[in-house]
């Protein structure tokens, strides 16, 4: 078993929707949640970040976190076509030499319909 | 300000050859990572190095090895390449702090023919 499961998708949505995306983690010893947008054939771009339990926005994105169930969601409000890439989660356990491991999941890639 | 940059963006190799990667991290950032993305999947943690040291290593053969300078640039080497290294190398850079993530470059896009 992966220690982070995400549905790889593809998924596509119109343009405006609400757009859900989640991963599952098995390692309790995750602390540091993350994610990120990644365009074809570029690098990472970090998007949200967080290490509590319970929601974080900045603007359209919003992303949740529930240590309880080890699920973490990304939600983005009133899509755009700008928004169509690949969204990876991530996440690290805590260690001296900061996060250093992150662990990722595959990646949904997602395509936002004009 | 700078992102993390690397070098060179692409690259063409036969197997059995060896293959050299450059990150500069950004600027005040004193903790490199490397990554391999495969085509279809998340990125996979290589190497950590932090003050030159290696800090973590992931599930890579000995083929792959790493080092740090000390204006905390860092260098990627594969040897002896084999198809399956054929992949995205994704360096990040860091602050190490408890609360800090990892910014990550552009790639280098390494072909194994």
């Amino acid at each position: 078993q992966k220690e982070v499961e995400q549905d790889p998708g593809p998924l596509s949505v119109p343009e405006g929707a609400i757009v859900s995306l989640n991963c599952t983690y098995s390692n309790s010893a995750f602390q540091y949640f993350m994610w990120y947008r990644q365009y074809s054939r570029k690098g990472p771009e970090l998007l949200m970040y967080t290490y509590s339990s319970g929601n974080k926005e900045d603007g359209r994105f919003t992303a949740q976190v529930d240590k309880s169930s080890k699920y973490i969601s990304l939600f983005i409000r009133d899509s755009q076509p700008s928004d169509s890439a690949t969204y990876l989660c991530a996440m690290s356990a805590p260690s001296n030499f900061g996060n250093e491991k992150l662990t990722f999941g595959t990646g949904t890639r997602l395509t936002i319909i004009p | 300000d700078a992102g993390v940059t690397q070098s060179p963006t692409h690259l063409i190799k036969t197997r059995g050859q060896h293959v050299t990667l450059r990150c500069s991290p950004i600027s005040g950032h004193k903790s490199v990572s490397w990554y391999q993305q495969v085509l279809g999947q998340g990125p996979q943690f290589i190497f950590q190095y932090y003050e030159k040291e290696e800090r973590g290593r992931g599930n890579f053969p000995d083929r792959f090895s790493a080092r740090q300078f000390p204006n905390y640039s860092s260098e990627l080497n594969v040897n002896a390449l084999l198809l399956g290294d054929s992949a995205l190398y994704l360096c990040a850079s860091s602050l190490v702090s408890s609360t800090d993530t990892q910014y990550f470059g552009p790639g280098t896009r390494l072909t194994v023919l």
